[in-house]
């Protein structure tokens, strides 16, 4: 196991073309997460993903935002016409559901970041 | 609306000293607490999770509590060592979201 994985790590870009981040889950994981953090704050929530449903999102995920999970595995984080205060990093978490006597637990245990992607838009 | 704060929001101590770090929020309807460790310019790393029905957790040298009532948690981490340098996240969960909220750190520096 090799925790969740990002792809590309770093994106330098211009102002108004897309970009596209990939996450790669922990593989026994159904739960997958976006989040977005700029310097000096803590992350702040995008959406997030049970299986291949998308189950929650931001307000601050605009129109030109974009995530799927077409298979319930890896993600897709896309940003139509970018701007400068997309600047940030895009970190991407991933989580299981836990079987607790014979129920499962909405929303349970430990959720595990990857190293996340820095964009730049200049 | 949930806030999560965290105070100070910078510290610098020298090594083998004990600290305490600590994480405020707003609404105590939590479902779990968990603190995170973030090193420059990398992602984050869990550290220890507590579920609002406990109290607190170990792992090592650091150590989490929890009291739900007054919406406070505390990590306490025993004879410093200058690797233990980064930021420090607590993040709260409620039930039936997939939504962590955090505070906004605390950057410790140790210095050997």
């Amino acid at each position: 196991d090799t925790g969740v994985s990002q792809d590309p790590r770093h994106k330098i870009t211009k102002r108004g073309q897309n970009v596209t981040f990939r996450c790669d889950p922990i593989s026994e994981h159904n739960r997958l997460y976006w989040y977005r953090q700029t310097l000096g704050q803590g992350p702040e929530f995008l959406t997030y993903f049970q299986n291949e449903a998308q189950l929650e999102k931001s307000r601050l995920l605009s129109d030109r935002f974009s995530a799927e999970r077409p298979k319930g595995s890896f993600s897709t984080l896309e940003i139509q016409r970018t701007e400068q205060g997309d600047s940030a990093m895009y970190l991407c978490a991933s989580s299981s559901r836990r079987v607790d006597r014979g129920h499962f637990e909405s929303s349970g245990n430990t959720i595990y970041f990857g190293e996340g992607s820095w964009l730049t838009v200049v | 609306k949930q806030e999560v704060t965290q105070i100070p929001a910078a510290l610098s101590v020298p090594e083998g000293e004990n600290l305490v770090l600590n994480c405020s929020f707003t609404d105590s309807a939590i479902y779990n607490l968990q603190w995170f460790r973030q090193d420059p310019g990398k992602g984050l790393t869990s550290l220890l999770l507590i579920q609002s029905s406990q109290r607190e957790q170990t792992s090592g040298r650091l150590n989490a509590s929890l009291d739900k009532s007054s919406g406070r948690s505390t990590l306490y981490i025993a004879a410093s060592q200058p690797g233990d340098s980064a930021t420090y996240l607590c993040a709260v969960r409620r039930h039936n979201t997939g939504k962590l909220i955090f505070g906004q750190g605390t950057t410790l520096q140790v210095k050997p």
